[in-house]
């Protein structure tokens, strides 16, 4: 039981480039979440998804698009990666919306 | 407006010692109040998730309060350990109006740092 799984956990894109962040959890729940930390802030919410097919935006997502197209994994994608969004991504999966959270170990991006 | 703030910024102990940890929050209507350690490099872990009617929760060393009257909880830690050392974030639940999700409210959180 791997729990939740990010790839890649490293990655540097110039300005321009686009790139998919890939999130995978085998605790079979039906909502995930992408959010990105930035220095000195708390979590921010990108999207979200409450069931296979479905996506819904949060706080910030501008900039970024999103996919589940299976149950168990929910992609990121940047179309055109900007300096701002030089951030720690972590996807997160829960049961149900009360129910607690798991974490990704997180993907540090770098935008020059 | 729906804030949560956490205090200390950043704190420093001695292996052994005992500590807390505190967060205030607005978030109004209010489902439930969850403490998060994030080990450095590492993704947040559940510590505690706490609703409405629960004042007390514990887990392991580690001991949550929530006062919803007037707003505050705490994460008391006993007997502190080097491996304690982390990131504490303090996260909000509200009941969400017109989305399909409670919206969660997350605290910058509080470093704490165990010395030898």
């Amino acid at each position: 039981n791997a729990g939740v799984t990010q790839t890649p956990k490293f990655r540097v894109l110039k300005t321009g480039q686009s790139m998919t962040l890939l999130c995978a959890q085998d605790m079979n729940h039906e909502y995930m979440y992408w959010y990105r930390q930035d220095p000195g802030m708390g979590l921010r919410l990108i999207h979200y998804s409450v069931g296979e097919g479905t996506t819904a935006k949060g706080e910030v997502p501008d900039g970024y698009n999103v996919s589940r197209l299976k149950k168990q994994n929910f992609l990121l994608g940047l179309e055109s990666a900007a300096p701002s969004q030089t951030s720690v991504y972590f996807c997160a999966s829960s049961y149900a919306q009360t129910y607690e959270q798991y974490f990704g170990p997180g993907t540090r991006l770098t935008v020059t | 407006k729906n804030q949560v703030e956490q205090s200390p910024q950043s704190l420093i102990i001695l292996e052994g010692k005992n500590c807390t940890l505190q967060c205030n929050y607005t978030v109004s209507p209010f489902s439930n109040l969850r403490w998060y350690k994030q080990d450095t490099g590492r993704g947040p872990v559940s510590l505690t998730i706490m609703t409405f009617s629960e004042n007390t929760k514990s887990n392991g060393r580690y001991t949550a309060t929530l006062d919803a009257d007037t707003k505050q909880s705490s994460l008391h830690i006993t007997a502190s350990q080097l491996s304690d050392s982390a990131s504490y974030i303090c996260v909000v639940s509200g009941y969400g109006r017109g989305s399909t999700l409670g919206r969660l409210y997350f605290g910058r959180g509080t470093q704490l740092t165990v010395w030898p």
